[in-house]
């Protein structure tokens, strides 16, 4: 069964950082890209990043770049999102997606892995 | 970046009803690259339609999606009672990918 799941969420100090780890299992792993998204609690979908199939592009929201860095290890099939210098209003469950074709729709969700940052 | 707009905010339906929700963009949608999500209270959102108007695996007929340039229209035929929820769309026409911000449909 094709599976993502994600983990590494906490609770953070504002400033502070968090790794997201997406570990991905039933499918081919170098053959697809990977989405990160974000929700608030009680909000809507915000895209946040994305990297390609062998991981030569990276796109990221204007709100995140220069602070998130996303990575892939195809030893370990997981996808990672670095972030740094964490905002209070970046509190969300954090999902990992994959996309259908290259630049395509998102196909398969993980559970989703929950960010706090607070003081 | 493309701004997505969808209405209602909330529609309010009973089961059997035809249910028709609206996203429209701030720019054209290049390619036709607009898909729509329905996420349920604690659940992941599912992909229901890419390409504005494929169906993904396993979504049942009665959804249907249409649309063009800066609209785009999603229609439940008559709505099952797991139909009730939120639906988002999302434009990944552009490196920039962006999401609406959902309208929720109730009982």
């Amino acid at each position: 069964q094709v599976h993502l799941v994600e983990s590494g969420g906490g609770v953070v100090q504002p400033g502070g950082s968090l790794r997201l780890s997406c570990e991905a299992s039933g499918f081919t792993f170098s053959n697809f890209g990977f989405h990160w998204v974000r929700q608030a609690p009680g909000k809507g979908l915000e895209w946040v990043s994305y990297i390609q199939y062998d991981g030569k592009n990276k796109f990221y929201a204007d709100s995140v770049r220069g602070r998130f860095t996303v990575s892939r290890d195809s030893s370990k099939n997981t996808v990672y999102l670095q972030m740094d210098s964490l905002r209070a209003e970046e509190t969300a469950m954090y999902y990992c997606a994959r996309e259908k074709l290259p630049y395509d729709a998102f196909d398969v969700w993980g559970q989703g892995t929950m960010v706090s940052v607070s003081s | 970046e493309i701004v997505l707009t969808q209405s209602p905010g909330t529609l309010s339906l009973s089961p059997g009803e035809r249910a028709t929700l609206s996203c429209r963009a701030s720019q054209t949608v290049s390619r036709s690259y607009l898909a729509w999500y329905q996420q349920k209270p604690g659940q992941a959102p599912r992909l229901l339609i890419y390409g504005t108007a494929s169906r993904a695996t396993g979504i049942p007929a009665r959804f249907s999606g249409s649309g063009s340039g800066t609209d785009f229209t999603l229609t439940i035929s008559s709505l099952e009672p797991e139909d009730f929820a939120v639906y988002y769309c999302q434009q990944y026409g552009s490196s920039s990918l962006t999401f609406g911000g959902g309208t929720k449909v109730e009982i």
